[in-house]
């Protein structure tokens, strides 16, 4: 099993629609989960943590379940500015060790 | 300002040839990383360093060397450059393992 998978898309969805990715991750003992968000050609730019408790940022909700080994991104509202890259990035908590997923594309179509 | 900052931002070089990458954070953080991306492939740490003089290999450190004798600063080397070198180059930064800020990327491309 990889350390950190995610499904590579492209998510094509239609504006004003709710969207969902999951990323999965092999160690159990990790700690610490993010969202990034990369528009292409760009550096990835931190969207938001992902507390054990799940949390929520305006359209974004970002939840985590430990027991099924993986985290969500849910956006509610597309809007096309939202269409970009979505990286899930997994703290290991064993050396140092940081691992981001290869990211989904997400295509918010007018 | 503040901030992180690599230089070039875009670079061609031949085969063989060495070839340094900077990167500089105004922030004094603890950790810096370079990462190279390809398609395919997402992100893929090549070194890290969790304080100055502290450097440590990532997924792909064959054929680069890095160094860190100031906090600020993390340079990339490339000793003799090859084709598959040919990348897009991150260097990031954080005070401890969570969110990392990332400075603008390196387009190299080895000829």
């Amino acid at each position: 099993r990889k350390e950190v998978e995610q499904d590579p898309g492209p998510f094509n969805v239609p504006e004003g629609a709710t969207v969902a990715f999951n990323c999965t991750y092999s160690n159990s003992a990790s700690q610490s989960f993010f969202w990034y968000r990369q528009d292409c050609r760009k550096e990835p730019k931190l969207l938001m943590s992902v507390y054990s408790s799940g949390n929520e940022d305006g359209r974004f909700t970002a939840q985590l379940n430990r027991a099924s080994q993986y985290i969500s991104l849910l956006i509610r509202d597309s809007k096309l500015s939202d269409s970009a890259t979505y990286l899930c990035v997994v703290n290991m908590n064993r050396d140092d060790k940081i691992i981001f997923g290869k990211g989904t594309r997400l295509h918010i179509l007018p | 300002d503040a901030g992180i900052t690599q230089s070039p931002r875009y670079k061609i070089t031949e085969t063989g040839r060495q070839v340094t990458l900077m990167c500089h954070q105004t922030w004094s953080h603890s950790y810096m990383f370079w990462y190279r991306q390809d398609l395919g492939h997402g992100l893929r740490l090549i070194y890290y360093s969790a304080a100055a003089d502290i450097t440590d290999k990532g997924e792909v450190p064959d054929g680069y060397v890095v160094s860190r004798s100031k906090t600020e600063n993390f340079p990339l080397t490339l000793e003799s450059a090859t084709r598959s070198q040919t990348s897009v180059y991150f260097c990031a930064s954080t005070w401890t393992l969570g969110e990392q800020f990332f400075g603008p990327g390196t387009r190299l491309t080895v000829l």
